[in-house]
């Protein structure tokens, strides 16, 4: 099973919203990754958890929050967003060998719609 | 700025021809290299990894490395028009095995 599930597939939200994106998976991947994707542009990082723990925080701003509550969840929390984050939201995971870059196995994503 | 760059195209090929497409890095030290495949609207699915110099095969897809130029390609035999996609290519960067750096993609049209 190289499924990664995501939830909600859509989402449209004001700018004093608060939300949440969830994404999980069953693999036994001890790495999880949330990428943001604008159109007709490649997947850009946004954070990597490794072992339940953040490994790499791409300068993202600070309305955009992490947490990993366990090694098969991820969230994203969302507050204060701008019309500019509206995007699709992805999440990935993968094997953390600690040695070579593996596979990351990526969920359906979530449409976010900032108004 | 580590980089890793692609033909946008599209490219355009007629069906049962081979697709070549390819990528070009510029961190020397990457070690793993990816081609995933994404349908508009949809996220990107693993296509093939390669971590050696040469040729790896895989049904239809080779994917082949040459880290002395810094390149990688994917071919496609026998396209099919559901092979018309956009091929993100990923690169690992060096001394953060983590992260990977994607191409803008190349759109493929397969004409019937």
């Amino acid at each position: 099973d190289t499924e990664v599930t995501q939830t909600p597939k859509h989402l449209v939200m004001g700018m004093t919203n608060k939300k949440s994106l969830k994404c999980e998976q069953h693999m036994g991947h001890r790495a999880m990754y949330w990428y943001k994707q604008k159109a007709k542009k490649p997947p850009e990082l946004m954070f990597v958890y490794s072992y339940e723990k953040l490994s790499i925080n791409e300068s993202v701003p600070s309305r955009f929050s992490p947490e990993c509550p366990n090694s098969s969840l991820l969230n994203l929390h969302l507050h204060a967003l701008q019309p500019e984050d509206s995007a699709l939201y992805l999440c990935a995971s993968s094997q953390e060998s600690g040695q070579v870059a593996e596979t990351q196995y990526f969920g359906p994503g979530t449409r976010l719609l900032v108004l | 700025q580590k980089e890793v760059e692609q033909n946008s195209g599209p490219l355009s090929v007629p069906e049962g021809a081979i697709a070549s497409l390819n990528c070009t890095y510029s961190d020397r030290g990457s070690q793993s290299f990816f081609w995933y495949r994404q349908y508009s609207g949809k996220s990107p699915e693993l296509i093939m990894f390669i971590y050696s110099n040469g040729d790896k095969e895989d049904g239809r897809f080779t994917a082949q490395l040459n880290k002395a130029s810094q390149y990688v390609s994917l071919l496609i035999r026998d396209s099919q028009p559901s092979d018309s996609a956009t091929y993100l290519c990923a690169v690992s960067a060096s001394g953060g095995y983590q992260k990977v750096t994607f191409g803008i993609g190349t759109k493929l049209q397969v004409i019937p």
